[in-house]
């Protein structure tokens, strides 16, 4: 199906440990987009990629690695998990700049 | 990095109301985006609205970005209007800074 596809939606891992959220998307978009919405901070930005093997660091970067060596594919990463990083992570695609995002449904991270 | 207020941050309706979510934004912009999260935690986009004015359906936003700030009108509104409406202008590197939000409860 065409689209925007994160996974997994809910997942739980313990601290220290290393876990990476999928996003995949169908359309070619160049411009990908890794988001962490929490309550009383809304959404905000950790990684974006404005194609293959380009990335650059959003305001909340620390503690992610992303990559992207295909277009349609943009895993962000965590690489030692930490309860401040417990929160919904969203994926969102965009064919420029200009034109609308458009969202995946979410990955659930719950750090314990 | 740009600033992003929207007002109210909650508002409660009877259905067939209208109402108006406003988003002030403290530096020039060439992109402004309105979303719709929906009770599921489904994002989706309403209007990309760097200025001007675009309706669709009961919906209509507009942007008056000499002035910073931008407009979201909800019409007759529905309950499957409720859920958390964003408003997301561009933050000067080709990123989106997202509002806090406005809750909108839309009451039977």
């Amino acid at each position: 199906d065409a689209g925007i596809t994160q996974s997994p939606r809910y997942k739980i891992t313990e601290t220290g440990r290393q876990v990476t959220l999928m996003c995949h998307q169908t359309w070619s978009h160049s411009y990908m987009f890794w988001y962490r919405q929490d309550l009383g901070h809304g959404l905000r930005l950790i990684y974006y990629s404005a194609a293959a093997d380009i990335t650059d660091k959003g305001e909340v970067p620390d503690g992610y690695v992303v990559s992207r060596s295909k277009t349609e594919n943009f895993p962000l990463t965590l690489e030692s998990a930490t309860r401040s990083q417990t929160s919904v992570y969203f994926c969102a695609s965009s064919l420029e700049q200009d034109l609308g995002y458009t969202f995946g449904s979410g990955t659930r991270l719950t750090v314990v | 990095g740009i600033q992003v207020e929207q007002s109210p941050p909650d508002l409660i309706l009877q259905e067939g109301a209208n109402s108006t979510l406003r988003c002030n934004f403290s530096d020039s912009v060439n992109n402004l985006q309105w979303f719709h999260q929906n009770p599921w935690g489904q994002l989706i986009n309403l209007f990309y609205i760097p200025s001007g004015t675009k309706q669709n359906g009961r919906l209509s936003a507009t942007t008056v970005a000499t002035e910073r700030y931008s407009l979201l009108y909800i019409s007759s509104s529905q309950t499957t209007d409720s859920g958390v409406y964003f408003c997301a202008p561009e933050g000067g590197s080709e990123k989106l800074v997202f509002g806090k939000g406005t809750k909108l409860t839309v009451n039977p």
